[in-house]
């Protein structure tokens, strides 16, 4: 069984769908992240989740929304995207928050907006 | 500010040794760690340093000097399926930066036969 699963693996909407991304965690870690990665550019942090609470925004406009119902699970929900938001959203988790510990990655979805 | 420079791409052989290198300017520093990204797949953890040194791992090895804002990957052996991206991330200081990791753009390794 994989540590960190990400539902869909691909995902195309136009601007005024809305759409939600889905990660679940199969390790008991307490910490989840959501990241974009685009082409040719760093990975950008947009949320961190610790114990289901929400502990940092990095200033990620509102059309990206988290929700975390419970340590295992994390979803991003999407809605009036624009086509600059295509790229790859990649889900971590980690064991706590603010500490030594790795981060494991799911395998991202990716997503373009038309 | 915040900055993670590493070279965009590099082309090795197979069988052959490759070092990747990174250097960092944070306002903050908690450890510094080494993702192998394969095409369409996720980052998977390689390394971890947060004390000055060589931390070798099979074929796998980083080092890192805190005082320089360096750190390098070496691989040894390489063999073809070595090529993915390599990303280099540090972590920020945990009480003024919530020990995020931030991420330079990764090294785009290509094993050549």
């Amino acid at each position: 069984e994989t540590g960190v699963t990400q539902t869909p693996r691909h995902l195309v909407m136009g601007m005024t769908n809305k759409k939600s991304l889905k990660c679940e965690q199969h390790l008991g870690h307490n910490a989840m992240y959501w990241y974009k990665q685009s082409a040719k550019k760093p990975l950008e942090l947009m949320f961190v989740y610790s114990l289901e609470e929400r502990v940092e925004n990095n200033s990620v406009p509102s059309r990206f929304s988290p929700e975390c119902p419970n340590s295992s699970h994390l979803f991003l929900h999407l809605h009036t995207l624009q086509p600059e938001d295509s790229a790859l959203y990649l889900c971590a988790s980690s064991p706590d928050r603010g500490s030594t510990d790795t981060q494991y990655f799911g395998p991202g979805t990716r997503l373009t907006v038309l | 500010g915040q900055n993670i420079d590493q070279p965009t791409e590099m082309t090795a052989t197979e069988g052959a040794i490759v070092q990747i290198n990174c250097t960092y300017q944070t306002s903050g520093f908690n450890g510094l760690f080494w993702y192998q990204q394969h095409a369409g797949e996720a980052p998977t953890f390689l390394s971890y340093n947060v004390l000055d040194g060589l931390e070798e791992k099979g074929r796998f090895s980083s080092f890192l000097s805190r005082s320089k804002g360096y750190s390098y990957l070496l691989l040894k052996e390489l063999q073809m399926k070595d090529s993915a991206s390599y990303l280099c991330a540090v972590r920020g200081n945990v009480y003024n930066q919530g020990g995020k990791l931030i991420f330079g753009q990764g090294t785009e390794l290509s094993v050549k036969p």
